[in-house]
């Protein structure tokens, strides 16, 4: 049981090219989540996702795409990256079908740090 | 919209010792979850407590507590007994409980970061 994993951990892109991150849950997770993190403003809030096939904007959403074709996968997209988005990005997951006590709980991965020069 | 503010950039504490992390939120909702998260060089984001506002009843973990003052809207975490393994950055975050349109997502705080002296 793996958890959540995160590929790559580290990536450096130039202005404008495009990359994808991937993330894997394990735990039969309904949500998944993308977020990223900036020096002295926590967490926030990408995109998500509520289930195969569904996908939702966050608080933060402006520049990014995201697909969520199976389960277990959710892919964050950049397709003309900018230094604005410079971060370390987190994917988490939650909310198993199978119950148990707090699946409201979530479960993030190692997280990806991205330069963009 | 739910907002979280954590005051405190960074706090310190010496090993052994009590230390208290503040946090405060705002919402006008009455149903919803708060949790602290851990995040230490690793990066790896660590459940360390979760409080249901619905219940009265402090949480504890362990050596970690919460002080969950809801008419105050502030949840502060205690860790007692302080490790050196206990520096880190630390997460306040909330979660609706609004029914099946909050689909768990968190609104986290800026983080303080953590520093125990040995």
């Amino acid at each position: 049981n793996a958890g959540v994993t995160q590929t790559p951990k580290f990536r450096v892109l130039k202005t404008g090219q495009s990359m994808t991150l991937l993330c894997a849950q394990d735990m039969n997770h309904e949500y998944m989540y993308w977020y990223r993190q900036d020096p002295g403003m926590g967490l926030r809030l990408i995109h998500y996702s509520v289930g195969e096939g569904t996908t939702a904007k966050g608080e933060v959403p402006d520049g990014y795409n995201v697909s969520r074709l199976k389960k277990q996968n959710f892919l964050l997209g950049l397709e003309s990256a900018a230094p604005s988005q410079t971060s370390v990005y987190f994917c988490a997951s939650s909310y198993p079908l199978s119950g148990g006590a707090n699946t409201d709980t979530q479960y993030f991965g190692p997280g990806t740090r991205l330069t963009v020069l | 919209a739910q907002t979280v503010t954590q005051s405190q950039p960074e706090m310190s504490v010496q090993e052994a010792e009590t230390v208290t992390l503040s946090c405060t939120y705002d919402t006008s909702e009455s149903d919803y979850y708060l949790f602290w998260y851990k995040q230490p060089p690793s990066r790896q984001m660590i459940l360390v407590i979760r409080q249901e506002a619905y219940k009265q009843q402090n949480a504890t973990e362990n050596r970690f507590s919460v002080n969950f003052q809801k008419a105050a809207k502030s949840f502060s975490l205690k860790i007692s007994d302080s490790q050196l393994g206990d520096a880190a950055m630390y997460f306040c975050a909330y979660r609706s409980g609004a029914g099946g349109t909050s689909y768990g997502k968190l609104t986290f705080g800026q983080g303080t970061i953590l520093t125990v002296h040995p």
